[in-house]
Parts: structure tokens; sequence; C-alpha cells
């Protein structure tokens, strides 16, 4: 079964550059969240996007911003980077609907040097 | 604040032993509790999702249980093995049909050794 795509799985950036994130939801999946996941932190919400438009913002710097597109997949910008925003960044989508399941991606690990 | 506490944080079991986990949550109003299996560097999978009707649930080797009167859950794994090492997550929504109104756990590092 297609599962949530990230890429890319790793990337290295150095400190005041910008990346760019992207996430493939599962297929006929309506809704994707970002996390941020610090070493030894448990995964904390950033934003999420249901049918294109942003429905949940959590604790996204304003020096990052993301998007979903028409094909539902989303990405996440993130310009000035900070050492401190070495982390693993997951991507996880579910179809919008009581008590439904969210499906996660295998992440995007930032290293900022 | 909602928060989410899991015990113990480290376990160490003999492959084919079994072992249990617990979660005590604090969530208001509670739509949901989930577990997740994490490898390291991994995204999380997802093991089971239980609402406020649902007293256990199972999914192969793993069982989940659930008493939303004393908001606390526990996720049995029976006959450990090796692949079973990993973290387990305990999530509970406040909110049901949205995933941004999740409250992680801190999580459980389980090590199955030979």
């Amino acid at each position: 079964a297609a599962g949530v795509i990230q890429s890319p799985r790793h990337l290295i950036k150095e400190k005041r550059e910008t990346a760019t994130l992207k996430c493939y939801p599962i297929p006929r999946h309506d809704t994707v969240y970002w996390y941020q996941q610090g070493p030894g932190q448990d995964p904390q919400f950033l934003i999420s996007f249901y049918e294109k438009m942003q429905s949940d913002k959590g604790s996204i710097p304003d020096r990052f911003s993301a998007q979903q597109f028409s094909d539902y997949h989303s990405e996440l910008n993130m310009s000035s980077l900070e050492l401190g925003d070495s982390a693993l960044y997951f991507c996880a989508s579910s179809v919008q609907g009581l008590n439904t399941e969210a499906f996660f991606g295998q992440g995007t690990r930032l290293t900022v040097v | 604040k909602n928060q989410v506490e899991q015990s113990p944080q480290s376990l160490i079991i003999l492959e084919g032993k079994n072992c249990t986990l617990q979660c005590n949550y604090t969530v208001s109003p509670f739509s949901n509790l989930r577990w997740y299996k994490q490898d390291t560097g991994r995204g999380p999978v997802s093991l089971t999702i239980m609402t406020f009707s649902e007293n256990t649930k199972s999914n192969g080797r793993y069982t989940a249980t659930l008493d939303a009167d004393t908001k606390q859950s526990s996720l049995h794994i029976t006959a450990s093995q090796l692949s079973d090492s990993a973290s387990y997550i305990c999530v509970v929504s406040d909110l049901a049909g949205t995933a941004s109104k999740l409250t992680f756990g801190t999580g459980t590092r389980l090590q199955v050794t030979l």
C-alpha cells in the first residue's frame, strides 16, 4: 500500500540558508500535517492543511512557511536556518473525518551546520 | 494543560517475553488514543487507535487497553521479538477528526535482547 512519501530523507544546510521539504500524502488523503521532532523530544505540531487551505497552526516559526498544492502534496519552506532547526521533520496525512488515522512519513532529517 | 505520561521510560526484556507499557493522560475533551511504534530516525507507525467506547483492541501481538474513567491505557506486547525494539509512543487526541490536536507522550524505549 502507498505510504506518505517525504523528500529528501536527509538534508544538510548551513546557517542562514533556506530549505524546502516535500511531502506526498497517501492517495485520496486530503489533510497534511507537519511535525518537528528534536533529538530526544516528542513531535511538535507545526501546521496542517485541509483541501489546500491552512487548517491549523501550531508552533511554526515565522521563518517557516508551508502550502498544499492542487495535487495535495505539501511543501515546508524554511528560511534563515538556525542551528536549532536541526531536527527530524515528519509529515502525516489523513482523510478528514471522525477519529481518522494519521499516517506518518519516514521523515526528513535536517542538519544545520 | 493536556499531558500524556508514559512508563517506564525504558525497558529491556529477553526475546520471547511479554511486557506491558503504561500511559496516563490528562487530555480533555478526550477523542481517541493511539499507540505508535517509532524506530530510531523513522516515522511513527500506528499500532492501534481507540475511542472512548473501546476497552481493548488487538493488532497481532500488540493488545491495547483503555480505561476512560481512570484515563489510563496500556500496550501489551506478547512473545517479544528483536524487531520490537523501538520507542512506543502514546498519543491522545482532544479533537475528533484531526491530528493537529494530538498530545504526544515521551515514549517508552523498549529493547529486546537475546
